[in-house]
């Protein structure tokens, strides 16, 4: 049962770096969504999406950029990297739409030097 | 979605019933309550959701007031496993956005 299979599980990287982190779930969900957690912080949403085709933008989406390749993967891009991006960053999905709950990955423990 | 306060943390002796109150007065009728909980930097865990009725599961209870402005998550004999970052949230799932939003939750400490 992987659930979501998020990848790398950890990542440093410089300034200025580009990289993306990737999310695959395994469940038939409709719905993906990436958010970042700061320390002592609760999660914020960068980006959604809804269904296969369609993202949108979260609370926090500056600095990002995200891509639904298909039904399973919805990958975070960021294009410059930036010492403000230093976080551990979750995907999770959804059936939707529906009031199920949504499922997490592990993390991606991402430090940009 | 409604706002929700929370106790930033609280103690539990193990294999005593832990008691999480949350706080959602602005809820509106179609607003669902959901309970999250983060061990130790891992992903957040579902546990319990529910929207006027009580409702149990195999991890937990949750008891909604008659009024549904406030909320209790109910462990009904902790362990040492169950020490983590419990958060409460609540959602209209009525429409497309199920956009979840956390605040910083309670610290849950479960003692030997």
């Amino acid at each position: 049962n992987a659930g979501v299979t998020q990848t790398p599980k950890f990542q440093v990287l410089k300034t200025g770096q580009s990289m993306t982190l990737q999310c695959a779930q395994d469940m038939n969900h409709n719905s993906m969504y990436w958010y970042r957690q700061d320390p002592g912080m609760g999660l914020r949403l960068i980006y959604y999406s809804a269904s296969e085709g369609t993202t949108d933008k979260g609370e926090v989406p500056n600095g990002y950029n995200v891509s639904r390749l298909n039904k399973r993967e919805f990958s975070l891009r960021l294009e410059s990297a930036a010492p403000s991006q230093t976080s551990v960053y979750f995907c999770a999905s959804h059936r939707g739409p529906s009031n199920q709950p949504q499922h997490f990955g592990d993390g991606t423990r991402l430090s940009i030097l | 979605d409604a706002k929700t306060t929370q106790p930033p943390s609280m103690d539990c002796a193990e294999g005593r019933a832990a008691n999480l109150p949350c706080n959602h007065s602005t809820i509106s009728g179609n607003e669902y309550v959901y309970w999250y909980r983060q061990i130790h930097s891992q992903g957040p865990q579902y546990i319990i959701h529910g929207l006027k009725n009580n409702e149990t599961n195999e991890m937990a209870s949750l008891i909604i007031t008659e009024d549904r402005k406030s909320s209790t998550l109910i462990l009904p004999h902790a362990t040492l496993r169950d020490t983590a970052v419990y958060y409460c949230i609540v959602l209209n799932s009525g429409g497309s956005n199920y956009k979840l939003t956390f605040g910083k939750g309670t610290l849950l400490t479960v003692n030997p």
